[in-house]
């Protein structure tokens, strides 16, 4: 089956700095990737996605790249703000198998965005 | 739309008891997931229907655990008997297929608490 690694576990950035998040996974099928924030104490929610055929996706300060060949993907965060820091978890899924709709998550990182 | 609903946002019971959750998930949505949350293990797929169907059950930890899906718009996870191990957050999401897979919609979760 599919396995998401990310990284890194935890992330502390000064407020306006940049940060970057990267995930990898194993299945060459896996086509879609879609990103979540989780505030604490409230429910995972979509930022921003990838679908395989596009290398580089942007949402004003949120970017994802992803990088078929080598089986990875990494989320960038410009200019933090305070209001960034939350957990965010990276997902892989494919779209033509047994397992159509499915996810496999990454364990989540950790960002904290100083003041 | 309402989004993912669930029911009760927060149940306490003492070991041994039967718990129920229960799940609304957004009309048209055709894929529905259970997951729990802990911090040891982080967010764990448990089960999840197609169309109502069970597809992969492969993460429901024990027979203590079990879930129905009797129609589009209605599931409930079941933990009979209850262990204190079993507290976490259990969070219900649904997605749809579209072109390509969509991203799951997280319902705001139940914080069960087993004493």
């Amino acid at each position: 089956g599919e396995n998401v690694e990310q990284h890194p576990s935890t992330l502390s950035v000064q407020e306006g700095d940049s940060a970057v998040i990267k995930c990898t996974y194993s299945d060459s099928a896996s086509n879609y990737f879609p990103w979540y924030k989780q505030e604490l104490g409230k429910r995972p929610q979509l930022i921003i996605d990838i679908r395989s055929n596009v290398g580089e996706k942007k949402d004003q300060r949120i970017a994802v790249t992803l990088n078929k060949t080598a089986k990875h993907f990494s989320l960038h965060i410009t200019e933090t703000q305070p209001e960034d820091s939350a957990v965010y978890f990276c997902a892989a899924s494919e779209e033509d198998n047994t397992n159509a709709g499915k996810s496999t998550f990454g364990d989540g990182t950790t960002l904290t965005v100083k003041p | 739309d309402a989004g993912v609903i669930q029911s009760p946002r927060h149940e306490v019971t003492e070991m041994g008891q039967e718990v129920t959750l229960r799940c609304k998930p957004i009309s048209g949505h055709d894929y529905l997931f259970w997951y729990r949350q802990t911090m040891m293990r982080g967010l764990e797929l448990l089960i999840y229907f197609n169309n109502n169907v069970p597809i992969d059950d492969s993460g429901m930890p024990e027979d203590r655990f079990s879930a129905k899906m009797p129609n589009a718009s209605f599931s409930t996870l079941k933990i009979q008997p209850s262990e204190p191990r079993d507290s976490a957050v259990y969070f219900c999401a649904s997605s749809f297929r579209g072109v390509g897979n969509q991203p799951q919609h997280f319902g705001d979760g139940t914080r069960l608490s087993i004493l």
